[in-house]
């Protein structure tokens, strides 16, 4: 069972656009939802990372949104860079356990 | 940041053999580490939990014979995949959780593992 589900699979953006991704969750014990980036042949690297207890989360061009009452959250990544092209996961960690979304296959396009 | 160590990067071995994997926390001290297992073009799927000296906590569907976990001290755990067959080929990657401050979790690079 997924606990924690994410679209879209894929996404393509142009350069200077937003990206969005979204994802959501039924798991209430989840008390951190981090987003990682991953990189073909590498592990993931947290890439920014937020708590129930906050709507919103801004480091540099990456921002969380958090909707607590809808159980879902969101990536969104400003001003998008070919350098961005990775695969993004969503996650939700309880217990000190994570549970990763499918992932989303970002694509930007110079 | 810290920085979690994984060796090899690549295997590539024969089928029958066993293969072990290391996972190094490299400047701090991790009770905690994960194995996690991933396919081509997919989520990453938790396999087992590793905490320094107990045995290791499986997810329902892996087999702990056939995944053997280490974690004898604060800062190594290995994965041996024994009688490794081409079934068992695919990306493994640890992860370490800080034994201290905000307890944060940091993955290793990963292990792609080729059974011919």
């Amino acid at each position: 069972q997924q606990q924690v589900k994410q679209s879209p699979q894929s996404l393509i953006v142009q350069k200077g656009g937003i990206s969005i991704i979204n994802c959501a969750y039924e798991n209430t014990a989840f008390d951190y939802f981090p987003w990682y980036q991953q990189f073909p042949g590498k592990g993931p690297a947290l890439l920014i990372a937020i708590r129930p207890d906050v709507s919103e989360k801004k480091e540099g061009r990456f921002t969380i949104s958090f909707n607590k009452s809808a159980k879902q959250f969101s990536l969104h990544i400003m001003d998008s860079q070919p350098g961005d092209s990775a695969t993004y996961f969503c996650a939700g960690s309880t217990l000190g356990r994570l549970y990763f979304g499918r992932g989303t296959q970002l694509t930007v396009w110079p | 940041g810290a920085v979690v160590s994984q060796h090899p990067s690549r295997v590539i071995c024969k089928s029958g053999t066993s293969v072990k994997i290391e996972c190094r926390s490299l400047d701090f001290q991790a009770t905690t580490m994960f194995w996690y297992r991933q396919f081509p073009k997919q989520s990453l799927m938790l396999m087992a939990t590793s905490n320094e000296g107990s045995k290791a906590t499986y997810e329902q569907g892996v087999e702990k014979d056939k995944f053997l976990i280490n974690h004898a001290s604060l800062t190594l755990s290995t994965l041996t995949v024994t009688s490794a067959h081409p079934e068992d080929s695919s990306f493994y990657i640890c992860s370490a959780r800080k034994s201290s401050g905000s307890g944060e979790l940091f993955f290793g690079e990963g292990s792609r593992l080729t059974v011919l």
